[in-house]
């Protein structure tokens, strides 16, 4: 079976402070792929990073960096230097070479950045 | 134009009305998909056409319709709807080609409320 668990459903933390995101993710394909969307109030998702299965080097994009451990099946994305614009709700996802036609949701942690 | 473009944005209709939601991307993407957002539930995925042939049907009820004419379009026909309907329905596309590392890239969404 493929999963995707946030466990977080809220978070709130005054601008500036470093925040981070969990996502642990359940797959038996060995070719995936993970990715994060942000869904602000307005509605539309929008994609933020991807990472594939065979690249576990963490990297940094602007104030977003994310922590990819195949050991413990976990996804998870930092947003340092929290702005109120980055209040929403983000999304983990999987996509899978064996059912890529279905790209499977985590539940959503909801972001609120506090001025 | 941006990418993925769903209309109306806004919907109420009766039980017992025939509606249909639109959408249309202007991203060269081959595969499309409806999703449902409900309140305090993960996103649900509905149907994805893939070339405009339906590949995936999640089980969802008969009054649920989707047709897709060409790959830059997608439309979901409803019928006899029920006041649970009620949802954020998302549309996306993606390339299906190198499929496994597409981001799907999202509309804005149609707020239906079934009254």
């Amino acid at each position: 079976a493929q999963k995707v668990t946030q466990a977080q459903t809220e978070i709130s933390v005054v601008e500036k402070e470093d925040v981070t995101l969990d996502c642990v993710y359940e797959t038996r394909d060995t070719t995936y792929y993970l990715f994060w969307y942000k869904q602000p109030p307005s509605g539309e998702l929008v994609f933020l990073i991807r990472r594939n299965s065979f690249d576990e080097q963490n990297e940094i994009s602007g104030r977003y960096s994310w922590n990819f451990q195949k050991s413990t099946s976990s996804f998870n994305f930092t947003i340092t230097a929290s702005q109120v614009v980055d209040s929403a709700v983000y999304f983990c996802a999987l996509r899978t070479q064996t059912s890529y036609d279905k790209v499977i949701f985590g539940p959503g942690t909801s972001l609120s950045v506090i001025p | 134009e941006t990418g993925v473009t769903q209309t109306p944005r806004h919907l109420v209709m009766g039980m017992t009305n025939k509606k249909s939601l639109k959408c249309e991307q202007h991203l060269g993407h081959n595969a499309m998909y409806w999703y449902k957002q409900s309140a305090k539930k993960p996103l649900e995925l509905m149907f994805v056409y893939n070339f405009k042939e339906q590949t995936e049907n999640n089980s969802v009820p008969s009054r649920f319709s989707p047709e897709c004419p060409n790959s830059s379009h997608l439309f979901l026909h409803l019928h006899t709807l029920q006041p649970e309907d009620s949802a954020l329905y998302l549309c996306a596309s993606s390339q299906v080609l190198d499929s496994v590392n597409s981001p799907l890239h999202f509309g804005n969404g149609t707020r239906l409320t079934v009254t």
